[in-house]
């Protein structure tokens, strides 16, 4: 129990367009899902937070325009990277907590998309 | 803000050896979860232990334990037994109000 999908899990694109990443949890309800952003050989760092249904919160830093997130159903987020630039290539991941789900802090995660920016 | 140092950026063991990786951590709070994650060369993030502040026993999963010292702020995590598959990355992090991880630990097992 407890998994989480991510599409594409590799995607390609030429600078300036956009992409759609999805994060779907497929045996739970994810009252909160987490984007992360990891570039090779470093840690994981949080780039926003999403509730079902409401605005996602950004982390200082991160450009709101740019990373588009929609959280529109319990199982479902989707980031959007608009107008991609060769410094957004990075290892994207996300990762849901749900309700009920003991113990209910505990994250589970996507098994990543690496975004590649030509 | 929550800080979480590892300050071992790779280290090495020989199969069927035993290995510590070190972690601390810096909060104000008083209730909050502590983790030990591996990521594999996929990049699968995957749980390997858990502990709870609140419970002053060590939490341990078959060869994997851990050693929580709370006044501290120290929660290192013991590998016994090393497979080749414990080969990966390991993330120490932190779960009070949000989730934050340590820089990583490379972890290399030697045959």
């Amino acid at each position: 129990g407890a998994v989480v999908s991510q599409h594409p899990s590799w995607v390609i694109c030429k600078s300036g367009t956009s992409v759609k990443i999805e994060c779907r949890s497929l045996d739970f309800q994810a009252t909160t899902m987490f984007w992360y952003r990891q570039f090779p050989k470093q840690s994981l760092m949080l780039m926003a937070t999403s509730n079902e249904g409401s605005k996602a919160t950004y982390e200082q830093g991160v450009e709101k325009d740019k990373f588009l997130i929609n959280h529109a159903s319990l199982t479902l987020s989707t980031l959007t990277v608009t107008s991609a630039h060769p410094e957004d290539s990075s290892f994207y991941i996300c990762s849901a907590e749900g309700r009920g789900l003991p113990p209910q802090t505990e994250q589970f995660f996507g098994p990543g998309t690496r975004l590649t920016v030509l | 803000a929550q800080t979480v140092t590892q300050s071992q950026p790779e280290m090495s063991v020989q199969e069927a050896e035993t290995v510590t990786l070190s972690c601390t951590y810096d909060t104000s709070e008083s209730d909050y979860y502590l983790f030990w994650y591996k990521q594999p060369p996929s990049r699968q993030m995957i749980l390997v232990i858990r502990q709870e502040a609140y419970k002053q026993q060590n939490a341990t999963e078959n060869r994997f334990s851990v050693n929580f010292q709370k006044a501290a702020k120290s929660f290192s995590l013991k590998i016994s037994d090393s497979q080749l598959g414990d080969a990966a990355m390991y993330f120490c992090a932190y779960r009070g109000s949000r989730l934050t991880f340590g820089e990583g630990t490379q972890l290399t097992v030697n045959p």
